[in-house]
């Protein structure tokens, strides 16, 4: 069965700085690796799929990279609206099953 | 525009039942697989459930024989039957949309209902 970790569980940074989150998988799987922003009260949202392609509206400071079982997450220069909790997500095609990592949460500095 | 609206949410009793609702709006819902992925208060998200635009269904092992997802095209409508529900399934529930037919991740969240279990 398919574990992502995320790492670190807590990363203080100011704004302006960049932001390098990680993810690891306990195996090799696919690039289907997506990562999601929660701002407090707030869902989900989608930044990055595939490992690498940004969503709709999701401006080019966030970037995505990775293969195998090391995926990363980076925010070259942070946002006030960026400090939040990140999400992995991978799909596993068997068993089916959709995976999230226990979240990163991006604390100011 | 896509909306997913939630609803059916409440306080219940363990070993009770509750059945949550999800109103698809701005996409033609029979053509995406859907899920729902929950939230404990202060946690992570978990993945609870998924039926395919084909109706093929999958759960989580931790719901398995417990919950029920399904689906009216008709009604563009998704739901969750959930029985013999436990303290551990208190959290807010979110229903979510594939991207596209073979995508591997949620474009769209609701804004989850809550599901409180407790005596």
């Amino acid at each position: 069965e398919i574990v992502l970790t995320q790492s670190p569980a807590t990363l203080s940074l100011s704004p302006g700085e960049r932001a390098t989150l990680s993810c690891r998988a306990n195996q090799s799987v696919s690039n289907f690796l997506a990562w999601y922003r929660q701002k407090p009260g707030q869902s989900p949202r989608l930044l990055i799929y595939d490992t690498s392609n940004r969503a709709t509206g999701i401006p080019s400071r966030f970037s995505g990279s990775g293969s195998g079982t090391d995926f990363t997450l980076t925010i070259s220069s942070l946002e006030p609206e960026d400090f939040a909790i990140y999400y992995c997500h991978q799909r596993s095609t068997w068993p089916p099953k959709d995976i999230f990592g226990r979240g990163t949460r991006l604390d100011i500095k | 525009e896509v909306q997913l609206v939630e609803s059916g949410g409440g306080l219940v009793k363990p070993g009770g039942s509750l059945r949550l609702s999800c109103a698809a709006s701005g996409f033609i819902f029979s053509d995406y697989n859907m899920n729902w992925v929950r939230q404990a208060p202060g946690k992570g998200l978990e993945w609870v459930s998924s039926i395919s635009s084909g109706h093929s269904i999958y759960y989580a092992d931790s719901v398995q024989g417990r919950f029920t997802i399904s689906r009216d095209n008709a009604k563009n409508s998704l739901y969750l039957q959930m029985n013999d529900l436990r303290d551990d399934d208190s959290a807010l529930y979110y229903c979510t949309k594939d991207a596209w037919v073979a995508a591997h991740f949620f474009d769209h969240w609701g804004q989850g209902s809550l599901v409180t279990v407790s005596s």
